[in-house]
């Protein structure tokens, strides 16, 4: 049973372009979540989703930020018109169907964004 | 909004030493992980505690929870290279895990 898998596991991409990050959860999870790491801080939660549907988004920036997780495929974090201040890791972590009282999520390697 | 603090923030310990990380919420702890994070590495699950009291031990690491459910500790015994890494610890905040700052742990042969 493979983990959750991220990729690439290495962006560099110039101020004004576009990244896409994705994010393939375990086989059998639902449930999709996006974290950012800044140099030497801790992990902020971005953004948590479903199949097919955005549940909470609260942590995500208002502008250039945009998530999915489509019916088929990948979950993909997309950042428009990238600034430097969007470099960072980003972690993609998945649960399966949650349990009341439960909340283990299980991460991915992240991916990290160099913005030159 | 809750917020972890968690201390030291980094630690340099010697090989074979025993060492203990805590970890302070500012509210009621629901459901407390332990996660460890090696550099270019995603977050590896440690263990989770529920119930005021809790104890749970995993190889040479022990993490608890207070009764009072707001402060929980990672403790190590005999620590090795292979404890090396970056400790985090996450409260559940209904969807999402709210984290400390982690603790960065370095083994001096």
């Amino acid at each position: 049973n493979a983990g959750v898998m991220q990729n690439p596991r290495h962006l560099v991409r110039r101020r004004g372009q576009e990244a896409r990050l994705r994010c393939s959860p375990m086989k059998g999870h639902s449930h999709v979540y996006w974290y950012r790491q800044l140099p030497e801080e801790g992990l902020k939660f971005m953004v948590y989703l479903q199949k097919e549907n955005i549940i909470d988004e609260s942590g995500m920036p208002k502008e250039r930020f945009s998530a999915e997780f489509p019916k088929e495929g990948p979950s993909i974090l997309r950042i428009q018109q990238v600034v430097r201040g969007d470099s960072a890791a980003y972690f993609c972590a998945s649960s399966p169907p949650k349990r009341e009282g439960y909340n283990e999520q299980f991460f991915g390697p992240g991916t990290r964004l160099t913005v030159l | 909004s809750q917020e972890l603090e968690q201390s030291p923030q980094s630690l340099i310990v010697q090989e074979g030493k025993n060492l203990t990380i805590n970890c302070t919420s500012s509210k009621t702890l629901y459901g407390l992980y332990w996660y460890k994070q090696k550099y270019g590495e995603g977050l590896i699950f440690l263990m989770m505690l529920q119930k005021g009291g809790e104890e749970k031990s995993h190889e040479k690491i022990t993490a608890k929870l207070d009764e009072k459910k707001q402060q929980s500790s990672l403790h190590i015994t005999a620590s090795q290279p292979s404890h090396a890494g970056i400790y985090l610890c996450g409260a559940d905040g209904g969807y999402q895990l709210i984290w400390g700052a982690g603790t960065k742990l370095i083994i001096k042969p």
